[in-house]
């Protein structure tokens, strides 16, 4: 089944502590993405990849990290999680974004809490 | 710079009623694509519709429909004989050429069909 996974998919923790959420695709999609959304601001895109070793900010990076090693993996690291990180994030995938019809296929999210 | 817009926050109305949910966007590009999606109550982002900046003809798609208006730089969506498993947040989005990168999204409306 043509899929986008994201683990884990619900997450607590404390502020400082590094964390990693994976995110994998099986349709060999070069087009990787993420997202956090929240309340009244819809998604925003945190980061984004064109294809493996190809990353580059979106719209609020600041605090997140990530890498694209392998053409399905694309996670997203938080060095040092702060509580306005708590979040709900998606991660999405596509063909390719050379032309912008091809429809994003987004993972279940994990729901983030730093306390 | 994208931008999508829309403006109600919450609607709530009474099962088999009709309801237009507003999306207005904003771009430079002459060619751009909107989407519309729907986050049930479970978290996951279900896609809709997809329709380009060529295309003005409205869609239906049984109790949905989709209004794009270039005019009007819209593009609303209609549920007819409304459920009460249309409820849900629905969220616009668009993705232009000019940044092919991202898809822009708009910060939702949670409808809720009563029964």
């Amino acid at each position: 089944e043509a899929q986008v996974t994201q683990n884990p998919r619900y997450l607590i923790t404390v502020t400082g502590k590094k964390l990693t959420v994976t995110c994998s695709q099986n349709m060999n999609h070069e087009y990787m993405s993420w997202y956090r959304q929240d309340p009244g601001l819809g998604l925003r895109q945190i980061y984004y990849s064109m294809n493996v070793e190809v990353t580059d900010k979106g719209d609020v990076p600041e605090g997140y990290k990530v890498s694209r090693k392998e053409k399905r993996n694309f996670p997203l690291i938080l060095e040092s999680p702060s509580p306005n990180q708590t979040s709900l994030y998606f991660c999405a995938s596509s063909y390719s974004l050379r032309s912008s019809y091809n429809e994003q296929f987004f993972g279940p999210g994990t729901r983030l809490t730093v306390l | 710079a994208q931008k999508v817009t829309q403006a109600q926050t919450e609607i709530s109305v009474v099962e088999k009623e009709d309801v237009t949910l507003d999306c207005v966007y904003e771009t430079r590009d002459t060619t751009y694509y909107l989407f519309w999606y729907k986050q049930p109550p479970s978290g996951e982002l279900v896609f809709l519709i997809r329709r380009n900046s060529f295309d003005e003809q409205n869609e239906i798609s049984g109790r949905y429909s989709w209004n794009f208006q270039k005019s009007t730089s819209s593009f609303n969506f209609t549920i007819t004989a409304s459920q009460v498993v249309d409820s849900a947040v629905y969220f616009c989005a668009l993705s232009s050429s000019g940044s092919a990168r991202q898809l822009t999204f708009g910060s939702g409306t949670q409808l809720t069909v009563l029964p």
